[in-house]
C-alpha cells in the first residue's frame, strides 16, 4: 500500500520560501508510470493544484503559479520537494502531496496534508 | 474563481438520490475525462470517480458519474448520513500548458 507523507515547516515568514517534502513509502518512486504533485487548499476553500513532477524529472505547472514554483525529485530518497517562493498570506493552505496514476490519471493516493501558515 | 462550476451546497433525506453538477468548457472537460473526490471533514480528499464514470474498488456503487459535453455530474443514490462531506470535480485543463483545475466543490448535507 503506497503511502504519501508531507513534512516542513508549518511557519513561513512573507516574502521567504516555503519548502515542502513528500516521502513516499510501499513503494518506489520511480517505478511505473507515476506522476507526483501538489495540491493546495486554503482554509474553507477548494482544491488548487500547484503541480506535478515524473520520475525523469519532467514537470508541469499551474500556470497561476509557474512563476513561483519548483518542484523536484530525490530516487534515492524517495521523495519529491515543493518550492514556493515570495509568499504572502494568500499563500497559507493544507499543502497535500498525490500520486497521479498515470499521464492525465485521477490522483489515487494522497497524503494526510500539512497546514503552512504564512506570518510575521 | 474556480475553472469548473459546482454549486457550493447541496442536500438530501437519507434513502434519497441526490446529483451534484459541474460545468466547464472545451478545454477541460469538453476534451478530457473529469474525475470527483470526496473530502470527510478533517481528512485529504479521496478518489471517488474516474474516468467520468469509473469506481474504484471499495466505492459502493451508490456512487456514479456522467459526462455530457462540457458537464458532469455525480449522483448519490441511497443516501446515509456517511456521505455527508465535500465533493470536487476535477478535469485536465488544455488551455495553456496544460494543468488540473478543480470545482469549488459542492457540502453536501444528508438532512
Amino acid at each position: 500500500q503506497v503511502q504519501l507523507q508531507e513534512s516542513g515547516p508549518g511557519l513561513v515568514k512573507p516574502s521567504q520560501t516555503l519548502s515542502l517534502t513528500c516521502t513516499v513509502s510501499g513503494g518506489s518512486i520511480s517505478s511505473g508510470s507515476y506522476y507526483w504533485s501538489w495540491i493546495r487548499q486554503p482554509a474553507g476553500k477548494g482544491l488548487e493544484w500547484i503541480g506535478r513532477i515524473y520520475t525523469s524529472g519532467s514537470t508541469n505547472y499551474n500556470p497561476s503559479l509557474k512563476s513561483r514554483v519548483t518542484i523536484s525529485v530525490d530516487t534515492s530518497k524517495n521523495q519529491f520537494s515543493l518550492k514556493l517562493s515570495s509568499v504572502t498570506a494568500a499563500d497559507t493552505a493544507v499543502y497535500y502531496c498525490a500520486r497521479e496514476g498515470g499521464y492525465y490519471q485521477p490522483f489515487d493516493y494522497w497524503g494526510q496534508g500539512t497546514l503552512v501558515t504564512v506570518s510575521s | 474563481q474556480s475553472v469548473l462550476t459546482q454549486p457550493p451546497s447541496a442536500s438530501g433525506t437519507p434513502g434519497q438520490r441526490v446529483t451534484i453538477s459541474c460545468s466547464g468548457s472545451s478545454s477541460n472537460i469538453g476534451s478530457n475525462t473529469v474525475n470527483w473526490y470526496q473530502q470527510l471533514p478533517g481528512t485529504a480528499p479521496k478518489l471517488l470517480i474516474y474516468s467520468n464514470n469509473q469506481r474504484p474498488s471499495g466505492v459502493p456503487d451508490r456512487f456514479s458519474g456522467s459526462k455530457s459535453g462540457t458537464s458532469a455530474s455525480l449522483a448519490i443514490s441511497g443516501l446515509q448520513s456517511e456521505d455527508e462531506a465535500d465533493y470536487y470535480c476535477a478535469a485536465w485543463d488544455d488551455s495553456l500548458n496544460a494543468y488540473v483545475v478543480f470545482g469549488g466543490g459542492t457540502k453536501l448535507t444528508v438532512l
